[in-house]
């Protein structure tokens, strides 16, 4: 069955550090992929999605996230965390064809320390 | 461009009556979602729309959710009657095509049932 994975429900760093999100997914052929950050009392904002081509793809507000086809993964990471990241993170696939119905992740909640 | 844009934002009703969210995709998108976020189940697809016809409706909970899209500018959500298990953030999504394009979502409406 397809689905989509973020094996770490929560995660705190402190401000400054680096950070990487986990996303595995299980599709018999590559998904589009996609993440998408929640922050609090508010809707699903898109940060970054990997169609084809370079697997290393740029987001909005410095994120970015490097698809490996070997580990079925498309991680996120950041360099550097600002308090203002705090937020959910969710991770998304799709199949192509047809109709597109996104499966997510039960997402990740990031915690940022001063 | 406006995006997706949901009414109402919040509401809060008894048990037994009848909710009506409504949801505006953007201008030009022909496939329209609604979702449903809970705490217990994630982000879950309640059914979605192509070129204003219901595709795929096997998420809706039960009868007493019914969905509606009488055009290419408008949808509803109907919960009726209410409960209080409904309680949950309901998004709206829309896409123009399908392959290899990216799905927008609306800031949701958030329902409590009491």
């Amino acid at each position: 069955a397809q689905s989509v994975t973020q094996p770490d429900i929560h995660i705190t760093v402190s401000e400054g550090a680096s950070l990487e999100l986990r996303c595995n997914y299980s599709y018999g052929a590559t998904p589009y992929l996609f993440w998408y950050v929640q922050s609090p009392g508010q809707g699903l904002q898109l940060l970054l999605k990997y169609f084809s081509g370079d697997t290393l793809v740029q987001g909005i507000k410095g994120f970015e996230a490097e698809f490996k086809r070997s580990q079925s993964s498309f991680n996120l990471r950041k360099p550097s965390v600002h308090w203002s990241d705090a937020a959910e993170y969710f991770c998304a696939a799709t199949v192509s064809g047809g109709y597109n119905k996104l499966i997510f992740g039960a997402g990740t909640r990031l915690a940022v320390h001063p | 461009d406006a995006g997706v844009i949901q009414s109402p934002r919040h509401e809060v009703t008894e048990m037994g009556q009848e909710v009506t969210l409504r949801c505006k995709p953007i201008s030009g998108h022909n496939s329209l979602f609604w979702y449903r976020q809970t705490m217990m189940r994630g982000l879950e697809l309640l059914i979605y729309f192509n070129n204003n016809v219901p595709i795929d409706d096997s998420g809706m909970p039960e009868d007493r959710f019914s969905a509606k899209m009488p055009n290419a500018s408008f949808s509803t959500l109907k919960i009726q009657p209410s409960e209080p298990r409904d309680s949950a953030v309901y998004f709206c999504a829309s896409i123009r095509g399908t392959k290899g394009n990216t799905i927008y979502f609306g800031e949701g409406s958030w329902l409590t049932v009491v």
